[in-house]
């Protein structure tokens, strides 16, 4: 069974486009964040939400939007693609908003062209 | 000056000897330290998470804090080849906000 998948693991995309990245979760946790690793492999939170409502939102364009439907579905979608948005994009979950160990999915591999 | 700093390496370790990774952190408040292991084209694994100062022991794995120094440090004893991965210190802040060191790769050697 897996804990927190993601949709699509690759995407190819032209510069300009626009795309979206799903993410759910089956235990049962009220956090979700996106994080997203560049090319030098730094890991860098860009979003969080708990029980739907958002509670983190670093310093990112405003080309990303994330959408939480429920509280096991997170979405990150993107306007605009730029050469700069290559990376791969991990959702992760934890049990609350606290100290809790974040459990992260398979991630997203995004190369625009 | 970067929040959570590690040593990049690569830190070659022959096989069976003790790995020691090290990490340093900026927010004084931070309460909570996770080790993740990151193989490459994967996702980050938990390995180990410390609260409290001191080492906490988990097979092979010991992880020591010391919230006075803002250190905390990750051995792997008999090292294997399938330890060869790349090591993230991870520090939490306030709601979860999990700050992530660049990681410390390390290759076990036959």
């Amino acid at each position: 069974d897996t804990a927190v998948s993601q949709t699509p693991k690759y995407l190819v995309t032209q510069m300009g486009n626009d795309k979206s990245i799903k993410c759910e979760q089956n235990l049962g946790h009220d956090t979700m964040y996106w994080y997203k690793q560049d090319s030098k492999k730094f890991l860098k939170i860009m979003f969080s939400y708990n029980n739907k409502e958002l509670i983190i939102n670093e310093t990112v364009p405003n080309r990303f939007s994330p959408k939480s439907p429920d509280k096991a579905h997170l979405n990150l979608h993107i306007n605009s693609l730029e050469l700069g948005d290559s990376a791969v994009y991990f959702c992760a979950s934890s049990v609350g908003t606290g100290q809790e160990t974040q459990y992260f999915g398979p991630g997203t591999r995004l190369l625009v062209l | 000056q970067k929040e959570v700093e590690q040593n990049s390496g690569p830190l070659s370790v022959p096989e069976g000897a003790i790995a020691s990774l090290n990490c340093t952190y900026s927010d004084r408040g931070s309460q909570s330290f996770f080790w993740y292991r990151q193989y490459s084209g994967k996702s980050p694994e938990l390995i180990m998470s410390i609260y409290s100062n001191g080492d906490k022991e988990d097979g092979r794995f010991t992880a020591q804090l010391n919230k006075a120094s803002q250190y905390v440090s990750l051995l792997i004893r008999d090292s294997q080849p399938s330890d060869s991965a790349t090591y993230l210190c991870a520090v939490n802040g306030s709601w979860g906000k999990l700050q992530f060191g660049a990681g410390t790769q390390v290759v076990v050697t036959p």
